[in-house]
């Protein structure tokens, strides 16, 4: 069985830009969630998805959004970038989103701005 | 600030010496898991514990959830350098959809 994956692995943007990020799960997989990783404040939430409906958001500015489609293939999208948003990017699925199920972190996305 | 605190932050021991990862909470979660990091990739599950008390152990690894499910621990017995790595401990509750993260605690087995 594949493992989850995420496109690109690194990219390189300037301030003011936008990227979009792609997550696809396992196969079978309904639930995909998004963390962003830095050295300095660790992992935090994002948002969760389930059947195209996001069921929970983290703390974050209406710059970062995702979506999900029918395929259960998400994608993120952060607008007019700022250097704080530079970042690993990580997206993690499970069958359902709950408690006890496993999450599988796919190798995430290297963002860098400049 | 992190609703999980992880301690030690860095911990750097000799092959064959036993290490112990605290992860501690004011706030009660329906489940802890614990995942291992390596560089350039994502985090891999390493256990989930659900029960409040319960401890699990895998081979060299015992994990152990607090009477209350508020903290947990893991201890590695006689560590080699394989077990080199990020340790992340994070917590879920039932309906929420989400992991909250400790901040890690970076472990190195020097051979």
């Amino acid at each position: 069985k594949a493992g989850v994956t995420q496109t690109p692995r690194y990219l390189i943007k300037t301030r003011g830009q936008q990227v979009t990020l792609s997550c696809s799960p396992i196969s079978g997989h309904r639930s995909v969630s998004w963390y962003q990783q830095t050295p300095g404040q660790g992992l935090q939430f994002l948002f969760e998805y389930f059947s195209e409906t996001q069921r929970n958001k983290g703390n974050f500015p209406g710059r970062f959004s995702g979506r999900q489609f029918s395929n259960s293939r998400s994608e993120m999208n952060v607008s007019t970038l700022e250097l704080g948003d530079s970042a690993l990017y990580l997206c993690a699925s499970s069958l359902g989103g709950g408690y006890q199920e496993t999450q599988y972190f796919g190798p995430g996305t290297r963002l860098l701005v400049l | 600030t992190q609703l999980l605190e992880q301690s030690p932050q860095f911990l750097s021991i000799q092959e064959g010496e036993n290490l112990t990862v605290y992860c501690n909470s004011s706030s009660v979660f329906s489940s802890l898991q614990w995942y291992r990091q390596e560089p350039g990739e994502g985090p891999v599950l390493l256990v989930t514990v659900v029960t409040g008390g319960e401890v699990k152990k895998l081979k060299r690894l015992t994990f152990q959830f607090g009477d209350a499910r508020k903290d947990s621990s893991l201890h590695i017995t006689a560590a080699q350098p394989g077990d080199t790595g990020l340790y992340l401990c994070a917590g879920a509750r039932s309906n929420d959809y989400k992991l909250s993260f400790g901040a890690g605690t970076t472990v190195t087995v020097r051979a």
